[in-house]
């Protein structure tokens, strides 16, 4: 059963505009991560943050968790066209992920 | 390092054939998860590994799937019989288990049962 459910499901923004995703999950959880995943591809680790912590930043990549709420997001600054993918969060507990169904962004040249 | 290794990349076969996928977790790593992925179910996790033995089998959706991981450096998949259904990209991953808890994936094995 899915755990995470990502907002929106698509998201179509222009090149150099930010990209914000949402993930709501439902049970208690160790960590959430967020992953990518480029058409025909694995899954790629992007970022990892911990339920004790609020804020997390990676390059361009910001994602923030609200235990209280059970909402995460992640913010992509500055996109690019190589950014096009779909995105994973995934809720970690008891030694295993639950995944989204994931968001489909498209970065416009 | 190369990765975690799957083989094949893609398997197209008929209904009621036996199929087998392959995998070559990271070495050094003592986790080892398998996940089948549609569009309408999303990606599920089917079973995972830890040491080489199985500790969660609940996604796994029927007795027609098996797994088996009889080494460190070495996993498979295998459904007997296949059927239409059982179409999806078929993905393992693994971890070494300390703090980071990521797991790294490999390209997926795209299964088409005719």
């Amino acid at each position: 059963s899915q755990q995470g459910e990502e907002d929106p499901q698509a998201l179509s923004i222009q090149e150099g505009e930010n990209a914000t995703m949402n993930c709501s999950y439902k049970t208690s959880i160790n960590n959430l991560q967020w992953y990518r995943q480029n058409s025909g591809r694995g899954l790629v680790h992007l970022i990892l943050i911990r339920s004790n912590e609020r804020e997390k930043h990676s390059g361009r990549l910001r994602v923030t968790l609200d235990t209280s709420k059970k909402s995460s997001s992640l913010l992509i600054t500055a996109s690019r066209a190589a950014d096009t993918a779909s995105y994973f969060c995934a809720t970690g507990a008891n030694s295993k992920l639950t995944f989204g169904k994931g968001i489909t962004l498209s970065v416009r040249p | 390092d190369a990765g975690v290794i799957q083989s094949p990349r893609h398997e197209v076969t008929e209904m009621g054939q036996e199929v087998t996928l392959r995998c070559k977790p990271i070495s050094g790593h003592d986790y080892l998860f398998w996940y089948r992925q549609t569009m309408m179910r999303g990606l599920e996790l089917l079973i995972y590994f830890n040491n080489n033995v199985p500790i969660d089998d609940s996604g796994m959706p029927e007795d027609r799937f098996s797994a088996k991981m009889p080494n460190a450096s070495f996993s498979t998949l295998k459904i007997q019989p296949s059927e239409p259904r059982d179409s999806a990209v078929y993905f393992c991953a693994s971890s070494f288990w300390d703090r980071q808890e990521t797991q790294y994936f490999g390209p997926g094995t795209r299964l088409l049962v005719l």
